[in-house]
C-alpha cells in the first residue's frame, strides 16, 4: 500500500510569488490535514479536509488556503509569499479524521522563500 | 488554548541507557495523547497513543501512561538503541471537538551513541 505522497519535495520561490503544494493520501483515506514545521514555531496545524469540505482551520492568514478533490487528493496554496513562509509543509491522511485516529504523514515539501 | 510542553533537548545517551522524555499538557476538554517520531529525512510516524486516563500506550519498547492528575504523558524506554536516534514529538487532540487537529510540543532531539 503506497504511503502519503507529497510533491514537489523541494521548492524555491521569491517573495510575492504564490505556490501550490500537492498531497495524495493513502488509498481509502478521506481526511487530509496540513501542518507547517519550522525550527522556531515547531509543528502547527494549518487545516483539515474531509470529503472535499474544510472542517478545521488553524491560526494562519488568509494567504494560506487549500482544497480537496473528489479522489481525496489535496492541494494547499500560499499566495504573496513572505520570507517567514519558509518551512517544511507536511501533509497527513487518515481514514475518517477522528480525534483518536493514527495520522499517516508524508515526507513533506521543503519550501524556501528568497 | 491547548498546549503541549516537552523537555528541552537535545538529549544524548549511550546505548542501553534508560530514556525518559517528559511531556505535560494543557487542554480544555478531554484530549487523546500521542507520541510521534521523526527520523532524519522522513515524515512523522505514530509511536504510541492513549485515549483515556491511566491508559498505557506501548510500541517498540517505548511506553507512556496517560496521567490526568498530573496532566502528563512521559515517554520511557528501558534500553535505547542507536536506531532510536530521532526527534520525538508529544501531541494532543481534543476528543470533544470530534475533529483531527493535533497540537504538538516543540520536539525533543534524541541522539544515542554506541
Amino acid at each position: 500500500k503506497a504511503g502519503v505522497t507529497q510533491t514537489p519535495r523541494y521548492l524555491i520561490k521569491t517573495r510575492g510569488q504564490q505556490v501550490t503544494l500537492s498531497c495524495s493520501p493513502i488509498s481509502g483515506h478521506r481526511s487530509v490535514s496540513w501542518y507547517q514545521q519550522t525550527p522556531g514555531q515547531g509543528l502547527q496545524f494549518l487545516f483539515e479536509y474531509f470529503s472535499e469540505t474544510q472542517r478545521n482551520k488553524g491560526n494562519f492568514p488568509g494567504r494560506f488556503s487549500g482544497r480537496q478533490f473528489s479522489n481525496s487528493r489535496s492541494e494547499m496554496n500560499v499566495s504573496t509569499l513572505e520570507l517567514g513562509d519558509s518551512a517544511l509543509y507536511l501533509c497527513a491522511s487518515s481514514l475518517r479524521g477522528g480525534p483518536n485516529e493514527k495520522l499517516f504523514f508524508g515526507s513533506g515539501t521543503q519550501l524556501s522563500v528568497l | 488554548g491547548d498546549s503541549v510542553t516537552q523537555m528541552e533537548g537535545p538529549v544524548t545517551l549511550s546505548e542501553e541507557a534508560f530514556l525518559t522524555i517528559n511531556c505535560t499538557y494543557t487542554a480544555t476538554g478531554y484530549p487523546s495523547l500521542f507520541w510521534y517520531v521523526q527520523y532524519p529525512g522522513e515524515g512523522l510516524q505514530l509511536l504510541l497513543k492513549a485515549t483515556k486516563a491511566d491508559d498505557k500506550g506501548s510500541n517498540k519498547g517505548f511506553e507512556a501512561t496517560y496521567r490526568k492528575e498530573t496532566t502528563s504523558f512521559h515517554l520511557e524506554k528501558g534500553s535505547v538503541q542507536v536506531s532510536d536516534s530521532a526527534v520525538y514529538f508529544c501531541a494532543l487532540n481534543r476528543q470533544d471537538q470530534g475533529a483531527q487537529k493535533l497540537v504538538f510540543g516543540q520536539g525533543t532531539r534524541l541522539t544515542i551513541n554506541p
